[in-house]
Order: structure tokens, then C-alpha cells, then sequence
């Protein structure tokens, strides 16, 4: 079974550093993946961790603590175009390729 | 490079019409390949999953069916539309050796409303 937290909405001004947590309960959890989607739009990858510890890149970073269950992930210098969802989306290793999304968690940025 | 299509981009439907919506990824072989559905505001539920052709694993009991025809086709049926089937149908493919990345690749969407 499973089940994802994460807050529903954020809000944060330009320039600014958010954090987006994700807590799951995964059986057999493998990996996590953040994905962030546009109003209408497709959802595009971000980021991916299977180990812990904290992944970079450019102002995304994502952190993984598999003891913990627990990840998030870090937009610094916010900007106006950063403002849209984000989704973690765990996967379990039986059902390796499969991710199960939560409901997201829609960002504001403010000018 | 990898191109992902899907069509059509909007449709309405009146309830207990077929539905068909077609997907294929260019570029590639052998893809894995997903069908989402994602209602107003909702998060993204996974409905099938295909690791090759006439493969098709259903994640949910629902009004839907999904048919891989051709290797980079995928194809989502329904024989009787529901008011419930109404959501934004996102189809989805990786590569065949990369079920651990955790990275998928989306195309635009289809969005249905059934009336």
C-alpha cells in the first residue's frame, strides 16, 4: 500500500527559497521523483533520488531520507515561472518504471 | 530525438459515447508506455501500464481499456463513457532499460469532458 503528504499550497515571493516536503509510506519504497506541472500542462521531470542524501541541480535540489520516509525538495531564487505544482511520486522496487503521484502542491510566487 | 504525440487534445463527450485516445512515441523502440489520469485539481493516477505490445497491466477496476497495438501505439478505450471518466488523460513513455530512473516523459494531454 500507500500513502503521500504533502502540503496542498505555498506561497513565496521572488528571490525567494521554498521547500515542497513529501512524506510517503511505500512498501518496498525504491526511489522518489518530483515532477512540476504547469497550469494545463504536461508534467515534466525535476529530479530523482534512490539514495539519501541531496541532489542538485541548478536551483532545484532534491533530499531523501529513507529512514525517515521523507523527502523534499528546494527551489532557491525563485522566480515568477516557478510558480505551478509539484509532485513527488514515489516507486516501489516490484513495480519497477511505475509512479504513483500524490495531489501535488501548487506554488505561488508573487512579484 | 524522442517525441511523444497524443490525440486529440480536447474532446466532449456526451455520457455512455466511446472514447478513443491514441498516443505514439517516435524515436525510440521497445518503450515502456502509461496511461494517467488527472481530475480537476487532483494528482495523477497511473491506469496502465505497458512494457511492450498486447503487454498491458490495468492499476485500477474502471470504465477504461487500454490496447498497445503497435510497439510506440497505445491506445485508451472506453465502450460507455461515465460523467466520472471526465479528466485531463495523460500518456506517458520511458526508456525500455530505464524502469529506475524514476523520469518519465508526458505528452500534452488529452482533455476529456463527458456531458
Amino acid at each position: 500500500g500507500q500513502s503521500l503528504e504533502q502540503p496542498s499550497e505555498v506561497t513565496a515571493v521572488e528571490g525567494a527559497i521554498v521547500q515542497i516536503n513529501c512524506t510517503y509510506q511505500t512498501s518496498g519504497f525504491y526511489g522518489l521523483s518530483w515532477y512540476q506541472q504547469h497550469d494545463g500542462g504536461a508534467p515534466t521531470f525535476l529530479s530523482y533520488n534512490a539514495l539519501d542524501g541531496l541532489e542538485e541541480t541548478g536551483r532545484f535540489s532534491s533530499f531523501l531520507s529513507r529512514s525517515d520516509s521523507y523527502g523534499y525538495l528546494l527551489l532557491q531564487e525563485l522566480q515568477m515561472k516557478d510558480s505551478a505544482s509539484y509532485f513527488c511520486a514515489p516507486m516501489r522496487g516490484s513495480t519497477l518504471g511505475r509512479l504513483y503521484f500524490g495531489r501535488g502542491t501548487q506554488l505561488t510566487v508573487w512579484p | 530525438s524522442q517525441t511523444i504525440h497524443q490525440w486529440p487534445a480536447t474532446l466532449v463527450q456526451p455520457v455512455g459515447s466511446p472514447l478513443s485516445l491514441e498516443c505514439t512515441v517516435e524515436g525510440t523502440s521497445n518503450p515502456n508506455l502509461y496511461w494517467y489520469r488527472q481530475a480537476a485539481g487532483r494528482g495523477l493516477q497511473l491506469l496502465f501500464y505497458s512494457v511492450g505490445i498486447g503487454q498491458i497491466s490495468s492499476e485500477v477496476p474502471q470504465n477504461l481499456s487500454a490496447s498497445r497495438p503497435q510497439d510506440r501505439q497505445f491506445i485508451l478505450s472506453s465502450k460507455k463513457l461515465l460523467l466520472s471518466d471526465s479528466g485531463f488523460y495523460l500518456c506517458a513513455w520511458s526508456p525500455e532499460r530505464a524502469l529506475n530512473t524514476g523520469e518519465l516523459f508526458f505528452g500534452e494531454g488529452s482533455r476529456l469532458t463527458v456531458l
